[in-house]
């Protein structure tokens, strides 16, 4: 079966620092990956993601995400985390058996601390 | 730019009655879908089409019917509320191609006492 995991259900991290959201997936065949952020009160707003070519992938927002095929992990990342950053992100993998959908994990809650 | 429009907002129903979701998309797009979240369960699709006149059922359709009245419009009905239906509900939508991200609205807020 498909699937994405999404093993942490907060991370919590210092302004300033690095932050790290963590995402594995399970799929057959060439996964198609996606990250997503939502803010209180707003729909989900697309980062980056992956399709083919560099593992690492800039997105918005300095956001940046590692693929990497033999973990099977596409890791959501910062270099130095804002307090604006706090938000619930989501990662989702194309479903192969039918590539109009999406399949999303149940999400990770990020909180940045001054 | 508008991209995916949800209406209402914020909405109250007692069990039993009906209501329908609103959505419409600006962007031209083939594909709209319609989720349900809740607290801890992420996202769950409950239908989808892929254009306009074809709808599908997703993960969890039971209690919903839809309509796709036009490219750009795709609607959500609950035909009796049930308290098991008090959720969120977003609308979204994308092209066709395999790479491309779904666009989403800000939501539906919907309570069923």
């Amino acid at each position: 079966a498909q699937s994405v995991a999404q093993p942490e259900d907060q991370v919590n991290v210092a302004e300033g620092n690095p932050l790290t959201v963590k995402c594995t997936y399970s799929v057959s065949g060439n996964p198609y990956l996606f990250w997503y952020v939502q803010y209180p009160n707003r729909g989900l707003q697309f980062l980056l993601k992956y399709i083919t070519g560099d593992n690492l992938v800039k997105g918005s927002y300095g956001f940046e995400a590692e693929f990497n095929k033999s973990q099977t992990s596409f890791h959501l990342k910062k270099p130095s985390a804002l307090v604006s950053d706090s938000a619930l992100y989501f990662c989702a993998v194309r479903d192969i058996y039918n590539t109009d959908k999406l399949i999303f994990g149940t999400g990770t809650r990020l909180q940045v601390f001054p | 730019n508008a991209g995916v429009t949800q209406t209402p907002k914020f909405q109250v129903l007692k069990t039993g009655q009906s209501m329908t979701l609103q959505c419409a998309q600006d962007m031209n797009h083939n594909s709209m879908y319609w989720y349900r979240q809740d607290p801890g369960m992420g996202l769950r699709l409950i239908y989808y089409s892929a254009s306009e006149g074809t709808t599908d059922k997703g993960e969890v359709p039971n209690g919903y019917n839809v309509s796709r009245l036009n490219k750009r419009e795709f609607s959500l009905r609950l035909e009796s509320a049930a308290p098991s239906q008090t959720s969120v509900y977003f609308c979204a939508s994308s092209d066709t191609a395999y790479n491309q991200p779904q666009h989403f609205g800000d939501g539906t807020r919907l309570s069923i006492l």
